[in-house]
């Protein structure tokens, strides 16, 4: 199976701050890598997919990148709304893995 | 609008049985691939099973293999988690998603863009 590491595990960041969560997958997976942000007690949503795509309706100031092994989220403007968990997930093969999380904190 | 909604979950004995149902609305359930993902209480999400539009090719995560069998009716619009022989770890909120394949630079990617509020299963003695 397909192990996903992100880091960091949670982190705290102010209002306007850029932040980049990072994602490691244990093989190659080219682009299949997913975003999903999940708030408490609410189902994931897509935020990017296929790397650095950005879903339909997300705004603007996410964005995703990298390939093969290594991959970033990135808020560029951090909003008190982004308060969150971020969760990668590789779609290379079944099983689908996720990432453990990454809880995000407004200052 | 499109919308995905589980049932079924419950409080169960261990060794118990469930099964849990979602009900697609709002788009042509027919043609989109589905999975069940789960997530224990204060743990990361867990993809346990997926199944194609016409039902063939299924699997399952190891976790679940032998136990948990996935299927569905697409003349109803509707997805099933057939949870047996059900563990104390088996314990979750459980998401149906929808999956989508998507053709970018002639490969096919994909991801789960619509996904359900959950439903809980609790087992316990």
């Amino acid at each position: 199976d397909i192990q996903m590491t992100q880091s960091p595990s949670s982190l705290s960041a102010s209002v306007g701050d850029r932040v980049t969560i990072t994602c490691r997958a244990s093989q190659t997976i080219s682009s299949h890598l997913n975003w999903y942000q999940q708030k408490p007690g609410r189902a994931p949503k897509l935020l990017i997919y296929a790397a650095s795509n950005v879903q339909s309706g997300v705004p603007s100031r996410f964005s995703g990148s990298g390939g093969g092994t290594d991959f970033s989220l990135t808020i560029s403007s951090l909003q008190p709304e982004d308060s969150a968990t971020y969760s990668c997930q590789q779609s290379f093969n079944t099983p689908y893995t996720f990432g453990q999380g990454t809880k995000l904190e407004i200052k | 609008e499109v919308h995905l909604v589980e049932s079924g979950g419950g409080l169960v004995q261990p060794e118990g049985s469930l099964r849990l149902s979602c009900s697609a609305s709002g788009f042509t359930f027919s043609i989109y691939n589905m999975n069940w993902v789960r997530q224990a209480p204060g743990k990361g999400l867990e993809w346990i099973s997926y199944i194609s539009s016409g039902s063939s090719p299924i699997y399952y995560a190891d976790s679940v293999k032998g136990r948990f069998t996935i299927s569905r009716n697409n003349a109803k619009n509707s997805l099933f988690l057939q949870m047996n022989s059900l563990r104390a770890e088996d314990t979750a909120v459980y998401y149906c998603a929808r999956e989508v394949t998507h053709l970018l630079g002639g490969y096919q990617y994909h991801y789960m863009d619509v996904w359900g509020k959950g439903t809980t299963v609790t087992v316990s003695s």
